[in-house]
């Protein structure tokens, strides 16, 4: 039982370079979120997903794309990456509202800087 | 403005000891209060989910509490272990699909 899996773990890039995050989970998940973690910050909500083929903004979502082909990945791209960007990306996902208070379950995170 | 707050940021205790983590926030509306463990280089893991009409909640020797009349909630530590050195953040779900995070408090447990 893998949960909520993220590749790449690492990745440098140069400013300008594009490149896309895997977020995959096994849970049969309806919901998934992209976060973003920095020092001395609560994490922070890039884009979500409540379900295949639909994806909403959060709160800070410029810069960034997401997409939800299927319902156990959701994609983060980053098409001109910027040095503000670099930073602790974390997926998350959870079961729908349906079915109360339940948890998001994190993968371990992408860290990614930008020069 | 929503906000979590979490104090203190950082605290260094000694194994077997106990140790009591605060969180005040101001979030409207209210759906849930959460704390989860971070592990340094891991993601972050639920320990505890309340509502507005659960006081207290356990998991194993971590015990939450909440006060939704004052909006505090705390998490208590009992018997620490060196495993328990870890970030503990405070999350509250605000409507739908929406969480406020602190920042954090970081336990240093020493041997």
């Amino acid at each position: 039982n893998a949960g909520v899996t993220q590749t790449p773990k690492f990745r440098v890039l140069k400013t300008g370079q594009s490149m896309t995050l895997l977020c995959a989970q096994d849970m049969n998940h309806e919901y998934m979120y992209w976060y973003r973690q920095d020092p001395g910050m609560g994490l922070r909500l890039i884009h979500y997903s409540v379900g295949e083929g639909t994806t909403a903004k959060g709160e800070v979502p410029d810069g960034y794309n997401v997409s939800r082909l299927k319902k156990q990945n959701f994609l983060l791209g980053l098409e001109s990456a910027a040095p503000s960007q670099t930073s602790v990306y974390f997926c998350a996902s959870s079961y729908g509202t349906g079915a109360g208070n339940q948890p998001q379950h994190f993968g371990d995170g992408t860290r990614l800087s930008i020069l | 403005k929503n906000q979590v707050e979490q104090s203190p940021q950082s605290l260094i205790i000694l194994e077997g000891k106990n140790c009591t983590l605060q969180c005040n926030y101001t979030v409207s509306p209210f759906s849930n209060l959460r704390w989860y463990k971070q592990d340094t280089g891991r993601g972050p893991v639920s320990l505890t989910i309340m509502t507005f009409s659960e006081n207290t909640k356990s998991n194993g020797r971590y015990t939450a509490t909440l006060d939704a009349d004052t909006k505090q909630s705390s998490l208590h530590i009992t018997a620490s272990q060196l495993s328990d050195s870890a970030s503990y953040i405070c999350v509250v779900e605000s409507g739908t699909y929406k969480y406020i995070f602190g920042t954090g408090t970081r336990l240093k447990v020493l041997a």
